[in-house]
């Protein structure tokens, strides 16, 4: 495709769940993204993708968070036992190497994760 | 203290008037700058990318960054309604390579 795709658009899932969100990134793009989006928070790193392995996974907010990476390409995001404070968009992007001088983010549409 | 600092508004303006959206940073290892335009429910994207201190003009946009003061803005001449959207500024650590936001400044361009 042309751009970031992500799935759903939209999730509502009941406290203590688990989801799985979907990230596939631009053709040809090596580096991966997840970022958070709060109300008024600004975009949060959570964890990105050199190829299949992730050197910083700092920006997890807790071991409820996990993600993977295959085959160089698509990435899911899985929150175990979700709650309400996990409640934001998950916002994935792309680029041609990582975050370096010449490989600006490209961002996809997000996820918006609401936990009742 | 925030690393990157963003006033997020919101800014009201009339139609055809002059834009300026500004960000401040505190660490001298950021180096590359870019401004993102995200819609209501859309993902950022990008809409100006520079390295060095100056003026970089595209349309009606202009993006200044001036290291000296660790301080970048972006212009918008002659604003329209379709400019209503969220600026956010980012910025690029070279010592980590991460990639850094500022909360993003809400406009909204009256006709």
């Amino acid at each position: 495709g042309a751009g970031v795709s992500q799935s759903p658009s939209n999730k509502v899932t009941e406290k203590g769940k688990d989801v799985e969100l979907r990230c596939d990134p631009i053709s040809g793009h090596t580096a991966l993204y997840w970022y958070r989006q709060s109300l008024g928070q600004g975009l949060e790193f959570l964890i990105y993708f050199q190829g299949n392995s992730a050197p910083d996974k700092s920006g997890l907010p807790s071991d409820r968070f996990s993600a993977e990476r295959t085959g160089g390409s698509v990435s899911t995001l899985t929150i175990q036992r979700t709650q309400q404070e996990d409640s934001a968009v998950y916002l994935c992007a792309s680029s041609l190497a990582f975050q370096g001088g010449n490989s600006p983010l490209h961002f996809g549409n997000g996820t918006r994760l609401t936990v009742t | 203290q925030k690393e990157v600092e963003q006033d997020p508004g919101p800014l009201s303006v009339p139609e055809g008037a002059i834009v300026s959206l500004n960000c401040t940073y505190s660490n001298s290892a950021f180096q590359y700058f870019m401004w993102y335009r995200q819609y209501s429910r859309k993902g950022p994207e990008l809409l100006m990318y520079t390295y060095s201190s100056g003026n970089k003009e595209d349309g009606r946009f202009t993006a200044q960054v001036d290291k000296s003061s660790k301080y970048i803005s972006l212009f918008i001449r002659d604003s329209q309604p379709s400019d209503s959207a969220t600026y956010l500024c980012a910025m690029i650590n070279s010592n980590t390579g991460k990639l850094i936001f500022g909360q993003g400044t809400t406009l909204q361009v009256k006709p």
